[in-house]
């Protein structure tokens, strides 16, 4: 099993343009979230996913999008790149339990310029 | 909201123990994890309290007390590659959405 895979590893933009972070686990995890982390403020939650068709947001929702189409891949959509989403993105999934550790992707270092 | 507070940075010997302390404010409790991350990578699960208590898993421990708002995490018999940040993070209510702390930079040295 290869866990939680986020594409690409680096990334950068310039402002106002978009893309799209990619996530896919293939653990059959219900539950799919992505976070930012950034240097003195810990990772917060941007939006999160408990099951294939159902998405809602997190502490950090705007200037992002998600989909989850399957249980396999929640896509984190940027729509116009400002700098202050310059930080590393992660993605999570885990599953429905008491005990839902969270295993997260190797990360994305995005730089907007 | 949640706030939740963790000292920036400690050090400590190796083959010693150090203690890291994380406290809490929230409503809806249900359940603290630590996360260890090591630069450059992604976090990985150490640990999960919910009850008030002591969870033992080898070299690490944590601990709860859910009337205090207040955890630690105990590392023993330290190694240099346990050098990395400790979050801890916790969970309100259902699902997998986890509030983390800023994290803890543990330094081993000789």
């Amino acid at each position: 099993n290869a866990g939680v895979t986020q594409t690409p590893k680096f990334q950068v933009l310039k402002t106002g343009q978009s893309m799209t972070l990619q996530c896919a686990q293939d653990m059959n995890h219900e539950y799919m979230s992505w976070y930012r982390q950034d240097p003195g403020m810990g990772l917060r939650l941007i939006h999160y996913s408990v099951g294939a068709g159902i998405t809602d947001q997190g502490e950090v929702p705007n200037g992002y999008n998600v989909s989850r189409s399957t249980t396999e891949d929640f896509p984190l959509r940027l729509l116009s790149a400002a700098p202050s989403q310059t930080s590393v993105y992660f993605c999570a999934s885990s599953t429905r339990g008491l005990n839902e550790k969270l295993f997260f992707g190797s990360g994305t270092q995005l730089s907007v310029l | 909201g949640q706030n939740i507070d963790q000292p920036t940075e400690m050090t400590a010997t190796e083959g010693a123990i150090v203690q890291i302390n994380c406290t809490y404010q929230t409503s809806g409790f249900n359940g603290l994890f630590w996360y260890q991350q090591h630069a450059g990578e992604a976090p990985t699960f150490l640990s999960y309290n919910v009850l008030d208590g002591l969870e033992e898993k080898g070299r690490f421990s944590s601990f709860l007390s859910r009337s205090k708002g207040y955890s630690y995490l105990l590392l023993k018999e330290l190694q240099m590659k346990d050098s990395a940040s400790y979050l801890c993070a916790v969970r309100k209510g259902g699902g997998n959405k986890l509030t983390f702390g800023t994290g803890t930079q543990l330094k081993v040295e000789l």
